[in-house]
């Protein structure tokens, strides 16, 4: 079965310190993997994938394989960061996607 | 950028009666759109995969006869939840699938339905 693991429920961190989400998934033939986020009364948007191998609002992930993680970093974070981030693996010719149950991250001032 | 509305953005009904909630593809064409439910404080949680010309396809555990799906066109889903309940009382979430096949389907989501059954 399809799983995804976000371990951390909540992350607070100060502005300006580092950030990494934790993502670990289980999942058969080779899924795309995805970060979404949702901000305060917001919808769901994408962050990033991993296919394309962007910096979004200074975010990256890097796929390991080997691991089978998908962990969400930032070096400096910043008080708009707050939000709610998804990790999502998605597969199959329709591209459903698997959702962790989320990390709610604060940043303080 | 691709956009996908949502009507009504909330809905209070009678406990009984059924609701209908549109999901549309503002500015794209979408074969398959997903449905999602979401309870407070907690993840999405794929209720079943509309698609265009053909059944819904549903997730182990949801009742179909319960929530009605059809796809009407390339750019309209509607969910419909039959003789609701208050259990049946969330935030209901849609997407669809945007993007060059091959180079990773982007989801845009919908802004959800808040469905209060009393």
């Amino acid at each position: 079965a399809q799983r995804v693991t976000q371990p951390e429920k909540l992350l607070s961190v100060f502005k300006g310190a580092p950030v990494e989400l934790k993502c670990n998934y289980s999942y058969s033939g080779s899924p795309e993997l995805f970060w979404y986020v949702q901000y305060s009364r917001q919808r769901l948007q994408l962050l990033l994938r991993h296919i394309s191998r962007e910096s979004i609002k200074g975010f990256t992930a890097d796929l390991n394989k080997g691991e089978t993680s998908f962990h969400l970093k930032k070096p400096f974070a910043q008080e708009e960061d707050s939000a709610m981030y998804y990790c999502a693996p998605s597969g199959g010719s329709n591209y459903k996607l698997t959702f962790g149950k989320g990390t709610l991250l604060t940043v303080n001032p | 950028g691709a956009v996908v509305s949502q009507h009504p953005s909330w809905v209070i009904c009678k406990s009984g009666t059924s609701v209908k909630i549109e999901c549309r593809s503002l500015d794209f064409q979408a074969t398959t759109m997903f449905w999602y439910r979401q309870f407070p404080k907690q993840s999405l949680m794929l209720m079943a995969t509309s698609n265009e010309g053909s059944k819904a396809t549903y997730e182990q555990g949801v009742e179909k006869d319960k929530f009605l799906i059809n796809h009407a066109s390339l750019t309209l889903s509607t969910l419909t939840v039959t003789s609701a309940h208050p259990e049946d009382s969330s935030f209901y979430i849609c997407s669809a699938p945007n993007g060059l096949a091959g180079s990773g389907e982007t989801q845009y989501f919908g802004p959800g339905t808040r469905l209060l059954v009393l």
